[in-house]
């Protein structure tokens, strides 16, 4: 059973990056049959897609983010990491990351239990 | 870009059935996939390609997609299906994905 498991800090400065790694246990990260999805939920709001990675590196990142947000995957540590810059208060969220089902349709098979990130100073 | 429309609250008594809508633009061409969020957990995949139902979640749960609108439907609702529920797509046009406001379901 694959499970997914994100880290990193819990409060970050207005204007700082934010950082976080998922690591991933019980699947590899290369297996071909998945993207590797970052998703957030400020609060009182909804679900929002921030960005999907495959393996080899390609990304796909949501428009309205586009320009501050960077995801990697390191393969040696079966891990992907999410870097948002210049952050503010609005960047305050519970950050979950997902498996991607690669398919006729992408979906979430698998989330990790999120973590929440304050960002004040 | 694509938009998914969900009511933000249903409330349906214990024993009865519950339907959740999401409206968006010719979303019966488009697969249509179902989560459930419990608060302080994981969301969980409830249904994908609009009617697939994953093993481990209980037949009450099904879904149609139609038209303009998809609807999640559950069945004899307990107490434990209080949670908020999410639409999702793929917009293939884009590769981006879009998921819906969100539905709270309340268990009067």
């Amino acid at each position: 059973q694959v499970q997914l498991q994100e880290s990193g800090p819990g409060l970050v400065r207005p204007s700082q990056t934010l950082s976080l790694t998922c690591t991933v246990s019980g699947d590899s990260i290369t297996r071909g049959a998945y993207y590797w999805s970052w998703i957030r939920q400020s609060p009182g709001k909804g679900l929002d897609w921030i960005a999907y990675i495959y393996h080899s590196g390609t990304t796909y990142y949501n428009p309205s983010l586009k320009g501050r947000v960077t995801s990697t995957v390191d393969t040696s540590k079966n891990q992907f990491s999410l870097k948002l810059n210049s952050v503010t208060a609005t960047d305050t969220a519970v950050y979950y990351c997902a498996r991607v089902k690669i398919s006729a349709s992408l979906h979430f098979d698998n989330w990790g239990q999120g973590t929440l990130v304050t960002v004040s100073s | 870009s694509y938009a998914l429309t969900q009511p933000p609250s249903v409330s349906v008594a214990p024993g009865k059935t519950a339907r959740i809508t999401c409206g968006g633009n010719n979303v019966g061409s488009k697969s249509v996939h179902w989560y459930q969020h419990k608060s302080g957990q994981a969301p969980v995949l409830v249904i994908s390609y609009n009617r697939d139902r994953p093993s481990e979640i209980p037949a009450r749960f099904s879904g149609s997609n139609s038209g303009n609108t998809a609807t999640l439907t559950i069945s004899r609702v307990e107490a434990g299906d209080e949670a908020d529920y999410y639409c999702q797509v793929w917009d293939t046009r884009s590769d981006h994905v879009v998921f819906g406001g969100g539905t709270k379901l309340t268990v009067l």
